[in-house]
């Protein structure tokens, strides 16, 4: 298994851009999350789906969309990028919530200028 | 509201010597919590878990301690080496997922 993957590593975006962030898990897990993390500081949840079709904000949600169209792929949309999303986001997926662990991507660094 | 910090953001050990990072929470309704290694440039990594109906539980050279009365989590590294070093985040599970900050470990040769 490939485990959690994310396309693309590094995007240096101009303000007021749009992208797109790529996530996908091969693993059938049912919940999935984007987060980000600012330099030294902890994973803050922006969205999160429980399944497909269902989405969920989370801490952080303004300024970005995601959709759940199937178990796999999760991505993750902004539409206005602003310098305050420049962050380090990551996708993690697990099979349910509670005492189950999350299987975390490589990260993309976005740098908006 | 609810929260979970660490004690201790950086925390610099001899190799060799044991490494202990510390985790406070503040939801008692939390059941199942997770210690996270996160390496530079790379994404959280599973390290151990404990329930709430334990306060402790063993793996390869990591022991995790639960005090629910104070609400606390420390995460025990036996025989610090170099691939230690890393960014150790603790987590709670209850009606959601809280991460803490982070504990930046160094690990000194």
């Amino acid at each position: 298994n490939a485990g959690v993957t994310q396309t693309p590593k590094f995007r240096i975006l101009k303000i007021g851009q749009s992208m797109t962030l790529q996530c996908a898990q091969d693993m059938n897990h049912n919940y999935m999350y984007w987060y980000r993390q600012d330099p030294g500081m902890g994973l803050k949840l922006i969205y999160y789906s429980v399944g497909a079709g269902i989405t969920d904000k989370g801490e952080v949600p303004n300024g970005y969309n995601v959709s759940r169209s199937t178990t796999e792929d999760f991505p993750l949309r902004l539409e206005l990028a602003a310098p305050s999303q420049t962050s380090v986001y990551f996708c993690a997926s697990s099979f349910g919530q509670g005492a189950y662990e999350q299987y975390f991507g490589p990260g993309t660094r976005l740098t908006v200028t | 509201g609810e929260s979970v910090g660490l004690h201790l953001p950086t925390l610099s050990v001899q190799e060799g010597d044991n490494s202990i990072i510390n985790c406070a929470y503040s939801n008692s309704a939390s059941d199942y919590f997770i210690w996270y290694k996160q390496e530079s440039g790379k994404g959280p990594q599973f390290i151990i878990d404990i329930r709430s109906n334990m306060d402790k539980r063993q793996g390869q050279r990591v022991t995790v301690l639960l005090n629910k009365t104070v609400k606390h989590l420390s995460l025990q590294i036996a025989a610090t080496q170099p691939g230690d070093s890393a960014v150790y985040f603790c987590a709670e599970n209850g009606d959601k997922v809280i991460f803490g900050p982070g504990t930046s470990l160094s690990v000194i040769p």
